[in-house]
């Protein structure tokens, strides 16, 4: 089973500044997906940013990037020039692709962190 | 505005009572899923279904149930409602590979 750590419960940031969300896993799959989901006050899901585990490239997604280390089992978000909208928990997760024509599964979440943008 | 459609937004019910949560997922998605968040749990999978049939389980309940209907939107019926199934409810959808997208979710309050 896959198990998903995100060991920040709250961040905090001034607006414009940076700030790097942290993510572990645990899986014992060489092929899978890893995405960063957004929950502001509205409690809506939002997608983020995601990365295949095959690709070496970091994923980047304006001002949202992606620091993906398979060895390490981590994968951290950064959040640059932050602006008060991106006030939400933030969650990582986990997908393993498929095998032999299996569908795509289920989404192992961590359990969040709190990012609270100041002005 | 992700296309997926949950109802109703807000559910306040009692102990021991049924409840059927609604999803309708976006144009072209086969697959749904549904999850279950409180506070203590975090975000639980509850059960997946691909065309019509169910994929996955997790951590779901024998106390609830889901379905798939042929025209792809998703029920989920829980049923004998003790307080500790108060959570907010999400179904996201897929065209079966990622990602899924999710609906604004159902707050369920047991009293």
């Amino acid at each position: 089973a896959q198990t998903v750590t995100q060991s920040q419960p709250e961040m905090s940031v001034q607006e414009a500044e940076t700030v790097t969300l942290s993510c572990t896993y645990d899986t014992s799959e060489s092929n899978y997906y890893l995405f960063w989901y957004k929950q502001p006050p509205s409690r809506q899901m939002i997608l983020v940013i995601r990365q295949e585990a095959y690709k070496q490239q970091n994923a980047t997604e304006n001002r949202f990037s992606v620091n993906f280390q398979k060895a390490a089992k981590s994968f951290s978000l950064k959040i640059s020039d932050s602006q008060l909208g991106d006030t939400a928990m933030y969650f990582c997760a986990f997908m393993k692709l498929p095998v032999g024509g299996t569908s795509y599964g289920k989404l192992t979440f961590g359990q969040g962190t709190i990012l609270t943008v100041h002005p | 505005d992700s296309g997926v459609t949950q109802t109703p937004k807000h559910l306040i019910t009692a102990t021991g009572q049924r409840v059927t949560l609604r999803c309708s997922p976006r144009s072209g998605d086969l697959s749904v899923y549904w999850y279950q968040q409180s506070l203590d749990q975090g975000l639980q999978f509850l059960i997946q279904y691909y065309n019509g049939e169910e994929r996955a389980k997790g951590n779901i309940l024998e106390r609830f149930s889901a379905q798939q209907f042929p025209d792809l939107h998703s029920e989920l019926n829980l049923s004998s409602l003790e307080l500790g199934d108060s959570a907010l409810y999400f179904c996201a959808s897929s065209v079966d590979r990622p990602p899924l997208h999710f609906g604004n979710g159902t707050r369920l309050t047991v009293t």
